[in-house]
């Protein structure tokens, strides 16, 4: 199985609303990872996990939050967001670096949609 | 700080010509570079890196990269283009590794068209 798999693949919410992202992966990875992408621009990354633990937050503000309950999902848990925080939201995960691998799995995303 | 340009927004090409999208990087210490291909409305998908060795790396889909070293340069082609390959490419850089994670920095991306 070398898929990430992202749920749910669209998401409208409200600015008062709390929604949360998930992502699963079952490739043996102990690292993922959240990234941000507005239209027509790269993925900008917001957090690392490595073996369950936050090891990267990119200055994120904090109505997003991570999560990782286990080894295979992450979660990212929204709250209070602005209409400017709409984007597609992509998971990926990869092996750590000390086993040598460097090339990240990504998710299909979830377009989520502020309003 | 690690980077990478793609210096063209879109690059149009016939179906059965060769294509090229460019890519330059600045590194400091060795270079990590990717290929990364993103059909609409989906995730990217890995097509191929360059560490070390061979400074003609194979990908999938029939893609092919050459680290040149003098030119900082990292080029992605393909000999005989699809109208299935139409979609948005990114070159990308590792830009600092962490305990157990990395962090990867795309270029803005380059949109193909391919036209039958």
């Amino acid at each position: 199985d070398t898929e990430v798999t992202q749920t749910p693949k669209h998401l409208v919410m409200g600015m008062t609303n709390k929604k949360s992202l998930k992502c699963e992966q079952h490739m043996g990875h102990r690292a993922m990872y959240w990234y941000k992408q507005k239209a027509k621009k790269p993925p900008e990354l917001m957090f690392v996990y490595s073996y369950e633990k936050l090891s990267i937050n990119e200055s994120v503000p904090s109505r997003f939050s991570p999560e990782c309950p286990n080894s295979s999902l992450l979660n990212l848990h929204l709250h209070a967001l602005q209409p400017e925080d709409s984007a597609l939201y992509l998971c990926a995960s990869s092996q750590p670096q000390d086993r040598g691998t460097t090339e990240a799995f990504f998710g299909q995303g979830t377009r989520l949609t502020v309003v | 700080a690690q980077s990478v340009a793609q210096p063209e927004d879109q690059v149009n090409v016939a179906e059965g010509n060769p294509l090229t999208v460019k890519c330059t990087y600045s590194v400091s210490g060795n270079p990590y570079l990717f290929w990364y291909v993103q059909y609409p409305n989906r995730g990217l998908q890995f097509l191929l890196k360059y560490i070390t060795g061979d400074n003609l790396v194979k990908g999938s889909y029939g893609f092919d990269s050459e680290f040149n070293k003098s030119q900082t340069s990292f080029h992605l082609k393909k000999p005989s283009a699809l109208v299935s390959d139409s979609a948005l490419y990114f070159c990308a850089v590792i830009g600092g590794f962490y305990t157990g994670g990395f962090k990867t920095i795309f270029g803005a991306g380059t949109r193909l068209f391919v036209k039958a």
